[in-house]
């Protein structure tokens, strides 16, 4: 079956833009997750959605990021006026059933911001 | 708050070897799953294998196990008969059963299978 789905996969954007990055899960996946994962690290935790609700928006950085998952299946990472610093791959992953199982990762979006 | 931790940046191993990727996390928890995770250059996370905290026997799925040491906080991995497409980034993976909103990963080893 079909895997987890981001587009684009490489968004090239200026100082001071907004971009959006979608992310589509695997059907049936009520668990949803985006993750932010800087060159020579390890993915950096965003934000989780179970449905609709963001359950835990702890890991967005600041107000200039935010998530929507309006009918529980596809999300929409948004940004606001981009900074250099932002550029970083972008990971989504989805989730059935409880805490303990798979996350299955999408090939994530590569952001940079010139 | 959770940590995990990957002290070996890199390592390579000739194929058909055996090679062990260390990992060691910090966590007040009790109920917790452990995971490792291999990204190759395409980016895409792959699943290896999994551990629950509860269970004392150590995980294997075909030619990876782990050693995993509670007390320690330790969770290694181990890859028998090295395969050259075993070439990728491997990260450990922390999330709490009663907390589980987000997997903490360590910084990630990258490893290379030598022909």
């Amino acid at each position: 079956g079909a895997g987890v789905s981001q587009t684009p996969s490489n968004k090239v954007t200026e100082k001071g833009k907004y971009v959006e990055l979608r992310c589509d899960p695997i059907s049936g996946h009520t668990a949803l997750y985006w993750y932010r994962q800087s060159l020579g690290q390890g993915p950096e935790f965003l934000i989780y959605f179970q449905g609709t609700g963001a359950a835990d928006d702890s890991g967005l950085p600041n107000d200039r990021f935010f998530a929507v998952r309006p009918e529980g299946s596809v999300s929409t990472l948004k940004i606001q006026r981009t900074e250099r610093g932002d550029s970083a791959v972008y990971l989504c992953a989805s989730r059935a059933g409880g805490t303990g199982n798979e996350q299955f990762f999408g090939p994530g979006t590569r952001l940079t911001v010139l | 708050a959770q940590t995990v931790t990957q002290s070996q940046p890199e390592m390579s191993v000739q194929e058909a070897e055996t090679v062990t990727l260390s990992c060691t996390y910090d966590t007040s928890e009790n109920n917790y799953y452990l995971f490792w995770y291999k990204q190759p250059p395409s980016r895409q996370m792959i699943l290896v294998i999994r551990q629950e905290a509860y269970k004392q026997q150590n995980a294997t799925e075909n030619r990876f196990s782990v050693n995993f040491q509670k007390a320690a906080k330790s969770f290694s991995l181990k890859i028998s008969d090295s395969q050259l497409g075993d070439t990728a980034m491997y990260f450990c993976a922390f999330i709490s059963y009663n907390t589980g909103n987000q997997f903490y990963f360590g910084t990630g080893t990258s490893l290379t299978v030598i022909p």
